[in-house]
């Protein structure tokens, strides 16, 4: 149980592209999802929270005008990054908790990330 | 002072030693924690979470350490498979509130 899907794995595009990036719990609810970016040899950086049926939180320095976060569903959460730019080029990283399964709620379950590089 | 501490290393051990890893926090109210392995250029994965009583899994304990706000990881006899970066996670807000902060992560090499 808790697997978590993210697509694509990986994006190249061209400056000003916009990108979205689809992150599913395949076999549990995940009532709350968090979106996180990693740079090279740094830890985690969450960038936003977003609970089903909500708009998504986000962290402080993190535009919400340009990573647009939507969880339509209690599997699916997106983030598009809109006219993304070289400085945009990350990992970006997906997590799910919820409930179901024998899972324990304030356990996240990461999805296998992806990587985006803005040429 | 950050909310999740951990020193970055990293560790160079030999096959078969015993590691540990401590991790501070600095919200007393603090509830959940949990280890979590991060390979290069993948995901975390769940290691373990951490209980009050301490708990093992086989090779890897968790002590939790409420009066002193810290959390460790006991690596016995370590595998070159365990080379990986390990991240100290901590929910400040408790059960009702979910918010987590992960520290930095220490890395551990283990060589032959």
């Amino acid at each position: 149980g808790a697997v978590v899907s993210q697509h694509p794995s990986w994006v190249i595009c061209k400056s000003g592209t916009s990108v979205k990036i689809e992150c599913r719990s395949l076999d549990f609810q995940a009532t709350t999802m968090f979106w996180y970016r990693q740079f090279p040899k740094q830890s985690l950086m969450l960038m936003a929270t977003s609970n089903e049926g909500s708009k998504a939180t986000y962290e402080q320095g993190v535009e919400k005008d340009k990573f647009l976060i939507n969880h339509a569903s209690l599997t699916l959460s997106t983030l598009t990054v809109t006219s993304a730019h070289p400085e945009d080029s990350s990992f970006y990283i997906c997590s799910s908790s919820g409930a179901g399964g024998g899972l324990q709620i304030e356990t996240q379950y990461f999805g296998p990330g992806t990587r985006l590089l803005v040429l | 002072r950050k909310e999740v501490e951990q020193d970055p290393g990293p560790f160079n051990v030999p096959e078969g030693a015993t590691v540990a890893f401590n991790c501070t926090y600095s919200n007393s109210a603090s509830q959940s924690f949990f280890w979590y392995r991060q390979d290069c250029r993948k995901e975390p994965k769940l290691l373990m979470s951490v209980y009050s009583s301490g708990n093992e899994d086989g090779r890897f304990t968790a002590q939790l350490n409420r009066a002193s706000q810290y959390i460790s990881l006991l690596i016995r006899d370590s595998k070159l498979s365990d080379s990986a970066t390990y991240l100290c996670v901590v929910n400040p807000t408790g059960t009702g509130g979910f918010k987590t902060i992960f520290g930095a992560g220490t890395r551990l090499f283990v060589k032959a």
